[in-house]
């Protein structure tokens, strides 16, 4: 489809395991955001990039998460030795370029559960 | 203190009832700002952008209130579909296209 696609959609992680998710933007999207949204919370803000620059990760909530955007198209968004605090759903997001709110397209996550 | 706060309900109304969520904003240099919806187990979509002016989108209308960074959302004639989560959301200042979102208000109409 023409839409954000993330994978996989649904992972089960064991603690202390490492877990990378995978966002396809819409093509030719030059801005590509990471959200966390946590069981009955709104979706929290991790990080941000133009084309392959990262530009924002004011939000990762530690050094264990890392994203990269090496092409400027995929996005890998990697979670060194998950804890439980982990567990939930991963948000991408893309838009044309540096515009409001309204031109921000989001995939449908991929949810974590950290057992 | 949350940036954008909402009570998160939940709301319960009967079919054809009107219903009103509330939202406020603490950084006064906030950009822009949305109602997005988010169905279950679904991703937020935009619902409808949110002016000074006040918007009115069919039965939704949207209002802000900057001097009180105070935001709502109206909803006339509730539909058993309008059923979901409703998440206020504003942007800071700059353009990036960040956004900070409240926790969500859900909104269960009855039959």
């Amino acid at each position: 489809g023409a839409g954000v696609s993330q994978s996989p959609r649904y992972k089960v992680a064991k603690r202390g395991q490492d877990v990378a998710l995978r966002c396809d933007p819409i093509s030719g999207h030059v801005s590509l955001f990471w959200y966390q949204q946590a069981l009955g919370q709104g979706p929290e803000f991790l990080t941000y990039f133009q084309n392959e620059a990262q530009l924002d990760k004011s939000g990762l909530p530690s050094d264990r998460f890392f994203a990269e955007r090496p092409e400027g198209s995929v996005s890998t968004l990697k979670i060194q030795r998950t804890q439980q605090e982990d567990s939930a759903v991963y948000l991408c997001a893309s838009s044309l370029g540096l515009v409001s709110g309204n031109t921000i397209y989001f995939g449908e996550g991929s949810w974590l559960t950290v057992v | 203190r949350k940036e954008v706060e909402q009570d998160p309900g939940p709301f319960n109304v009967p079919e054809g009832a009107t219903v009103a969520f509330n939202c406020t904003y603490s950084n006064s240099a906030s950009q822009s700002f949305f109602w997005y919806r988010q169905d279950c187990r679904k991703e937020p979509k935009l619902l409808m952008s949110v002016y000074s002016s006040g918007n009115e989108d069919g039965r939704f209308t949207a209002q802000l209130n900057r001097a009180s960074q105070y935001i709502s959302l109206l909803i006339r004639d509730s539909k058993l579909s309008d059923s979901a989560t409703y998440l206020c959301v504003v942007t800071p200042r700059g353009n990036t296209g960040k956004l900070i979102f409240g926790q969500g208000t859900t909104l269960q109409v009855k039959p």
